[in-house]
């Protein structure tokens, strides 16, 4: 399974645009990269999910370099409700082996 | 979307007590569903996945007969936690995947048990 690294801990001010990056440098061919918020005692919710380039939602968007071998999670305009820690995960959906956690990223917005 | 309940959301036992907690998918049919428990300030490991109508994988230094998983409908996978002792007190989450969302999992908002 891929090992995923993230920062620790990020502080921004809201309405700034939140940029989290991850490095999964052994990631494979059918690994996807996903994305989950998580705030405390509640379960991770899907933020986002994508396999190369660009893909964007409602609520982040997520870009890819060509070597896959790292990705990072843009938060566009962050509230304080965006306090969270965020998991990215790197596996094949596919497999029936289970994403694994790293250690996330635990983002606090400043107001 | 998808959503996945759990059940109870909070309870607390007395030590040497058994706790069963439940998860269901609700609006779909969870081919497969994972168990995790999540200590304070730490991220999610894995404890087993199960997979319905058949024994549960229990990830390694995971003790199968303290932690009965049984996933015997499509809907509903529980977790037993047998001699519960204080050290057991954790978040635990479930999550479900289907076949028709199969490359994204759902999770559940977790059970916190705590044991005196």
């Amino acid at each position: 399974l891929a090992k995923t690294t993230q920062p620790v801990s990020m502080d921004s001010y809201e309405g700034q645009e939140v940029n989290i990056t991850c490095s999964h440098n052994n990631i494979a061919t059918n690994d996807y990269i996903t994305w989950y918020q998580q705030f405390p005692s509640q379960g991770p919710r899907f933020i986002i999910q994508g396999y190369k380039t660009k893909v964007t939602n409602e609520v982040a968007s997520l870009f890819i370099p060509a070597d896959r071998k790292s990705s990072t999670l843009s938060l566009p305009r962050v509230s304080l409700s965006d306090t969270a820690v965020y998991y990215c995960l790197v596996g094949d959906p596919g497999s029936a082996r289970q994403l694994t956690f790293g250690s996330g990223t635990q983002l606090t917005v400043l107001p | 979307g998808a959503v996945v309940s759990q059940h109870p959301s909070r309870v607390i036992c007395k030590s040497g007590t058994s706790v069963k907690i439940e998860c269901r998918s609700l609006d779909f049919q969870a081919t497969t569903m994972f168990w995790y428990r999540q200590f304070p300030k730490q991220s999610l490991m894995l404890m087993a996945t199960s997979n319905e109508g058949s024994k549960a994988t229990y990830e390694q230094g995971v003790e199968k007969d303290k932690f009965l998983i049984n996933h015997a409908s499509l809907t509903l996978s529980t977790l037993t936690v047998t001699s519960a002792h204080p050290e057991d007190s954790s978040f635990y989450i479930c999550s479900a995947r289907g076949l028709a969302n199969y490359n994204e999992q759902f999770f559940g908002p977790g059970t916190r048990l705590t044991v005196l």
